[in-house]
């Protein structure tokens, strides 16, 4: 079946612009994640979203940043006046949660920001 | 919360040589998922532990889970240039907690 699904797969954009990343997860997965990664560092959490619950948004750098999700399904990342700082690969994933456990993270290939 | 550290940071192995990452947490621990990036990719599944003293094999991959489910340990037999990447653990405190991930080991292989 098909996998996370993640546009644009590049992204330019100019200093204090606005951009919005995509975000199509596994049909029935009820948890998705969106992370950050730098050029050769770590995963660094933003948000999550699961089920009807209240995201936890506990990771978002600034509140430049804002994610939603809408239905359950898609969720788009939104950056307000990028900063060069901004750029880095920013990685969705989706589970399909189980109560009392978790289950694997399935990642598209994510969204490369580069911020001139 | 707090990233949970894995050492080493990175690690260079001649081809055939073993190599060993560990992911150390401060508290216990619902279960711990390990996963793989190769370069230019995006992070893979590659196991979940649950149970304290867990052991697991895949091929040449050995994967534990600490008694105390505090720690794992992730251990390659005889390395190859197609391991190469960077092996990430994921620590889960269960319930609705979000999935957050160890700082990584990167893995070079030299042929």
């Amino acid at each position: 079946g098909a996998g996370v699904s993640q546009s644009p797969s590049n992204k330019v954009t100019e200093k204090g612009k606005d951009v919005e990343l995509r975000c199509d997860p596994i049909s029935g997965h009820t948890a998705l994640y969106w992370y950050r990664q730098s050029l050769g560092q770590g995963l660094e959490f933003l948000i999550y979203f699961q089920g009807n619950s209240a995201p936890d948004k506990s990771g978002l750098p600034s509140d430049r940043f804002s994610a939603e999700r809408t239905g359950g399904s898609v969720s788009t990342l939104t950056i307000q006046r990028t900063q060069q700082e901004d750029s880095a690969v920013y990685l969705c994933a989706s589970s399909l949660y189980r109560v009392g456990g978790n289950s694997p993270l399935h990642f598209g290939n994510g969204t490369r920001l580069t911020v001139t | 919360g707090q990233q949970v550290m894995q050492i080493p940071q990175y690690q260079h192995v001649q081809e055939g040589e073993d190599f060993t990452t560990y992911c150390n947490s401060s508290t216990t621990l619902s279960n711990i998922q390990w996963y793989k990036q190769r370069p230019g990719g995006h992070p893979v599944f590659l196991i979940q532990l649950v149970k304290s003293g867990e052991v697991k094999k895949q091929k040449r991959l050995t994967f534990q889970f600490g008694e105390a489910k505090k720690n794992s340990s992730l251990h390659i037999t005889a390395t190859q240039t197609t391991d190469v990447g960077t092996y990430f653990c994921a620590p889960y405190s269960g319930g609705y907690q979000k999935v957050t991930f160890g700082t990584g080991t990167k893995l070079q292989v030299i042929p």
